[in-house]
């Protein structure tokens, strides 16, 4: 079974503090995504990257920068923290060049204080 | 992506087949259907896609309508771990313009009970 893991399930972090969300994906799959999930609001992508060291803007990009160096690996950077950036983070991946559908991580709950 | 619509919850009871409707009545000929669900505090979790013709799988069926404008999930022998909220979405074959991104909605809240 592919795998997403996310390194930290739950994170608080201080108002104005640089934050890191990684994600790591098993499967050699190309597309990956970072999504936020908040009550009433569903999810949200943020930023989607569909081959090392490129990226593309989601719906709610503000505050917020990715990172892909390798194709396993991809990061969301947080450049100063807002408390409204308070939510619970997904990142998923999905192979390209085809329609299999996404497969999530279990999420990182963030909470800036 | 076109927009579907979807009861907000759903009860059933364990071991009947549960059949979770979606309408997505602007749907165009390029767009798929997925189904995800996601169990409380998890990341949701893909269960099924088609394009027009009905597919099945392991977790479940999906029958879209010959219009395509409406489509069902069902889970023919549902269980108590079924209990998710389940998401049915809409998106453009991967080939096309924005076929990368998917449009989560409120979803279906399905509850299954002894």
């Amino acid at each position: 079974d592919v795998k997403v893991t996310q390194s930290s399930r739950y994170l608080v972090k201080r108002t104005g503090e640089k934050v890191f969300l990684e994600c790591v994906q098993d499967m050699d799959h190309e597309n990956m995504f970072w999504y936020r999930q908040d009550p009433g609001l569903g999810l949200r992508l943020i930023y989607f990257s569909y081959d090392v060291k490129m990226k593309e803007k989601g719906d709610i990009p503000e505050g917020y920068s990715v990172s892909r160096e390798k194709k396993e690996r991809f990061s969301l950077i947080l450049e100063s923290a807002s408390t409204n950036q308070t939510s619970m983070y997904l990142c998923a991946s999905r192979p390209g060049g085809s329609n299999y559908g996404y497969t999530f991580g279990s999420g990182t709950r963030l909470t800036v204080v | 992506d076109a927009k579907t619509t979807q009861p907000p919850s759903m009860d059933c009871a364990e071991g009947r087949a549960a059949n979770l409707p979606c309408n997505h009545s602007t749907i165009s000929g390029n767009e798929y259907v997925y189904w995800y669900r996601q169990i409380h505090s998890q990341g949701p979790q893909y269960i099924i896609h088609g394009l027009k013709n009905n597919e099945t799988n392991e977790m479940a069926s999906l029958i879209i309508t010959e219009d395509r404008k409406s489509s069902t999930l069902i889970l023919p022998h549902a269980t108590l771990r079924d209990t998710a909220v389940y998401y049915c979405i809409v998106r453009v074959a991967f080939n096309t313009g924005g076929g990368n991104k998917l449009t989560f909605g409120t979803g279906t809240q399905l509850k299954v009970e002894l």
